[in-house]
Formats: structure tokens, C-alpha cells, sequence
């Protein structure tokens, strides 16, 4: 069954680095996302992405974070200068056409901790 | 803001036991309610619903959604260890889901 993959599975850095963080959806779908969940929180929404364009972003989603999706398969998100707050488990999510912010197929996520 | 609250929080059965999951949310556009669950990392999807009063079933899984409550129930008939883990609850409307907080599984052999 097709997947989302995200590398990698662990990202640690220092404060004050940027971070890239990559995932390869799957492979017919038009909508991607992250999401992140910090430890004992809820999942969040960070960011939506259409069409080689921001849909929607959340009030996290502040000019330290971007992303890209550089080629026909991969699709990034970009933290410029990481803070501590910036740990959590970072979730790339794909959807089909059709199903639109709604059936989103998750990826198993990047842990990133910031030092 | 968007709201959404599941209960309970934690929930402790035993192997053969039917369990029953709440969802209640408060959101500004609603387009459908989807149920997720998460044992390590990734959610992994159960079930989208998008009109009330239609039951959604797959094996020992079922969920239906009352609009008219803002809510939506998730049951789970005899129990198995596989089903421990946290399930989800979420809202979604066009390109952005707001999560509940998560209802804690563990089922006891």
C-alpha cells in the first residue's frame, strides 16, 4: 500500500540552525501538509500546500518556516532558525484529489529536537 | 476558535470489552469528522464522516456522526491487545484539521 515516507526519523540540532525536513508523499495525491506535535500536545496544523503554492498556514507557521516542493516528488519544510520551542514530531500528510483537508494520509514523522 | 474535546482521556479494559469514544467539537466550517489512530507515530486512518446519522462500520470498529449534537461516538466491540493506543478525533475543513487531545486505549489480555 502506497505510504507517506519522511526523513529523517530523528533530527537534532542546536539552537539557532536551520533545519530541512523532507517527505515524499504519495505519489497521485495534490494536497500536502504538515502538522506537529509537541510531546503531550495536541497534533497541529502547520501548513497546506496546492498547486506549487501556500493554501492555507496556521499562526505558527511565522516567517522561520517555509517550504518547497523542489521537484515532482518531494515536498520540504524549512525551519530558518530553530528554538527550543521548535521540538516536536513534525507529520507530513498527503491527500487525493477529491479529499481535499479532509482523508489525510500521515507520514510516520521526523522527531526533531532542538538543543 | 476551532474546538474539539474527546473523552475520556485515558480508558483501561480488558480483552472482550466493548469501548465507546467521544468527539464533541466547535468549529467554524465543518466539511467532515474523521477518527485517526495512533499507536507509535503516524495516524493512520479509520474513518471520514460527513453526514449525521450514518453509521460507518469496519470489522469490529463503528462510528457515527450527530450533527445536531456536535459530536460523534466511536465504538470498539470486543477488545484486543492490538487495539491499545491513542485515538483521534478531528475536524476537518478544506486543507486543515484541528485535533482533539486524544483518547488513551490500553487493553488488558
Amino acid at each position: 500500500e502506497p505510504e507517506v515516507t519522511q526523513t529523517p526519523s530523528h533530527q537534532v540540532t542546536q539552537m539557532g540552525q536551520e533545519v530541512i525536513l523532507r517527505c515524499v508523499p504519495i505519489s497521485n495525491h495534490l494536497y500536502f501538509y504538515w502538522y506537529r506535535q509537541i510531546l503531550g500536545q495536541k497534533v497541529e496544523f502547520l501548513v497546506s500546500f496546492y498547486n506549487n503554492e501556500i493554501s492555507e498556514k496556521s499562526e505558527i507557521f511565522d516567517d522561520q518556516f517555509s517550504v518547497e516542493r523542489p521537484d515532482g516528488s518531494n515536498f520540504t519544510l524549512k525551519i530558518r532558525s530553530t528554538k527550543l520551542e521548535d521540538s516536536a514530531m513534525y507529520f507530513c500528510a498527503s491527500s487525493p484529489q477529491g479529499a481535499r483537508g479532509e482523508k489525510l494520509f500521515f507520514g510516520s514523522g521526523t522527531q526533531l529536537s532542538v538543543l | 476558535e476551532d474546538k474539539v474535546v474527546q473523552s475520556p482521556l485515558s480508558l483501561v479494559v480488558h480483552e472482550g470489552d466493548t469501548v465507546t469514544l467521544n468527539c464533541s467539537y466547535e468549529v467554524t466550517n465543518f466539511r467532515s469528522l474523521l477518527w485517526y489512530k495512533q499507536e507509535k507515530k503516524a495516524p493512520t486512518f479509520l474513518f471520514m464522516l460527513t453526514s449525521s446519522g450514518i453509521e460507518k462500520k469496519s470489522g469490529r470498529l463503528s462510528s457515527i456522526l450527530d450533527k445536531k449534537e456536535l459530536s460523534s461516538i466511536l465504538n470498539i466491540t470486543a477488545t484486543q491487545t492490538g487495539d491499545s493506543a491513542i485515538y483521534l478525533c478531528a475536524v476537518g475543513s478544506y486543507g486543515k484539521l484541528t485535533f482533539g487531545q486524544g483518547t488513551i486505549l490500553t487493553v488488558h489480555p
